[in-house]
């Protein structure tokens, strides 16, 4: 089972205002993965990573943005945070098989 | 499009019981199925990964099977217990991208 963390668990903050969520993980998968999912509903992919230098967009529309620096590294930015961004962001990573592993999870509310 | 329906949307049973929680996608073209346990206000535990070639597999009291070209996998609790009381989500890859579709989710209660 993969080692994965995610700072901070919860964040409550202002419009406009810039954020990081982070996630690292500790096994060095190659592939890592953000989700987004509001109460309730079903989980979206919004970036992935296949390694080092490598972020693409997921099928859900995000205006977040992704780096992928270190392979342990896979940071979550928000330029400007709305309240539309409130939501739960879940980070994942993958061993070769794709079997997935997910952080605790950081909780955003954007007042 | 693949699309993941999970069926029921809640269930409640006593403690000791038996039981199946269903998923069924729309597109047979799956390279692995996974399910997962969430819960509330956590991430996701990893319970079980099928590959398209696998028909079942088993961990402790859980076992999921697939069946590929009728698009359904089932995971079945052996003897349920309280601690077993959380949301099961299914999610499929539809091809080695590792890009995962999830279904809406079961939350099961299991009451003492």
């Amino acid at each position: 089972e993969a080692d994965i963390y995610q700072t901070p668990r919860y964040l409550v903050i202002g419009t406009g205002k810039k954020i990081t969520l982070e996630c690292s993980q500790t096994m060095g998968h190659d592939k890592m993965y953000w989700y987004q999912q509001d109460p309730g509903m079903e989980l979206h992919l919004i970036h992935y990573s296949y390694g080092v230098n490598s972020t693409e967009k997921g099928d859900l529309s995000s205006e977040s943005t992704v780096s992928r620096i270190r392979t342990e590294h896979f940071p979550l930015t928000l330029e400007s945070a709305r309240p539309s961004h409130t939501s739960q962001y879940l980070c994942a990573s993958s061993v070769y098989t794709n079997e997935q592993f997910f952080g605790p999870g950081t909780r955003l509310t954007v007042l | 499009k693949q699309e993941v329906t999970q069926i029921p949307a809640a269930l409640s049973v006593p403690e000791g019981e038996n039981l199946v929680l269903n998923c069924s996608f729309t597109d047979s073209a799956i390279y692995n199925l996974q399910w997962f346990r969430q819960d509330p206000g956590k991430g996701l535990t990893s319970l079980l990964l099928i590959q398209s070639s696998q028909r079942e597999q088993t961990s402790g009291r859980l076992n999921a099977s697939l069946d590929k070209s009728s698009g359904r996998s089932t995971l079945y609790i052996a003897a349920s217990q309280p601690g077993d009381s959380a949301t099961y989500l299914c999610a499929v890859e539809p091809g080695n991208t590792g890009k995962l579709i999830f279904g809406q989710g079961t939350t099961l209660q299991v009451k003492p």
